[in-house]
């Protein structure tokens, strides 16, 4: 079946950088643009950017557009999102999600939480 | 502050009809197709409604999605308690180019 697998849970001090792993399974890696959401403790969900795999095409919200660099390795299935200059409200769950021909998200990764503290 | 404007909060008793509704603009929900994602607790979201109106495999009937104009709503029928959790409705931006989210609604099952 169609799965997206994420990195483990990361503890991270202020100032740092994380980088967040999605490895993707029963699906052509290709064929699907790769997503990334976050999701701050009791709060809403919040995109943060997408790859195409294909080609390594990015696009990201203006939000995030100077701290995050999202990458990918056609050879292992994976997509990759770091997020630099880390501080306090960074800390959250990190969703990787592959969006379907309905343009919708149709697969989601289990989540990475990241901490981030001083 | 999210560009999707959802309530809150929602309830009803088991079999009650509950609607959540989204509210947007014509650079998202007006210009683009709605899609609905229910988040269980403790869990990542999972897509319930795509395309406005249209669910995937395998979820139930008693969920179904509209849209008119700038606004869509998802309606629950036959509530069951189950159906606890948080529901977010999202839609493609033109104007940022960037994919949207409503601020989340969580739904209770009294």
């Amino acid at each position: 079946q169609m799965q997206l697998v994420q990195s483990g849970a990361e503890v991270k001090k202020t100032g740092s950088s994380v980088k967040v792993s999605c490895k993707a399974s029963g699906y052509t890696f290709t064929y699907r643009y790769l997503h990334w959401v976050r999701q701050a403790p009791r709060q809403a969900l919040e995109w943060m950017g997408w790859i195409t795999p294909f080609n390594g095409n990015t696009n990201y919200a203006q939000k995030f557009q100077d701290r995050v660099t999202i990458t990918r390795d056609r050879s292992m299935s994976t997509a990759y999102m770091e997020l630099s200059s880390l501080r306090s409200e960074d800390t959250a769950m990190y969703y990787c999600a592959s969006l379907g021909a309905s343009d919708a998200f149709d697969i989601w990764g289990q989540g990475t939480m990241v901490t981030v503290s001083s | 502050q999210s560009v999707l404007t959802q309530p809150p909060s929602a309830s009803g008793t088991p079999g009650q009809r509950v609607t959540i509704s989204c509210s947007g603009s014509s650079s998202n929900i007006g210009s683009n197709t709605v899609n609905w994602y229910q988040q269980l607790p403790g869990t990542a979201p999972k897509l319930l409604i795509y395309s406005n109106n249209q669910r995937p495999s395998g979820v139930p009937d008693r969920f179904s999605g509209s849209k008119s104009g700038t606004s869509a709503s998802l309606a629950i029928s036959g509530l069951q308690s189950e159906d606890e959790a948080d529901y977010y409705c999202a839609a493609w931006d033109d104007s940022l180019n960037a994919s949207v989210f409503g601020g989340g609604t969580k739904l209770t099952v009294l």
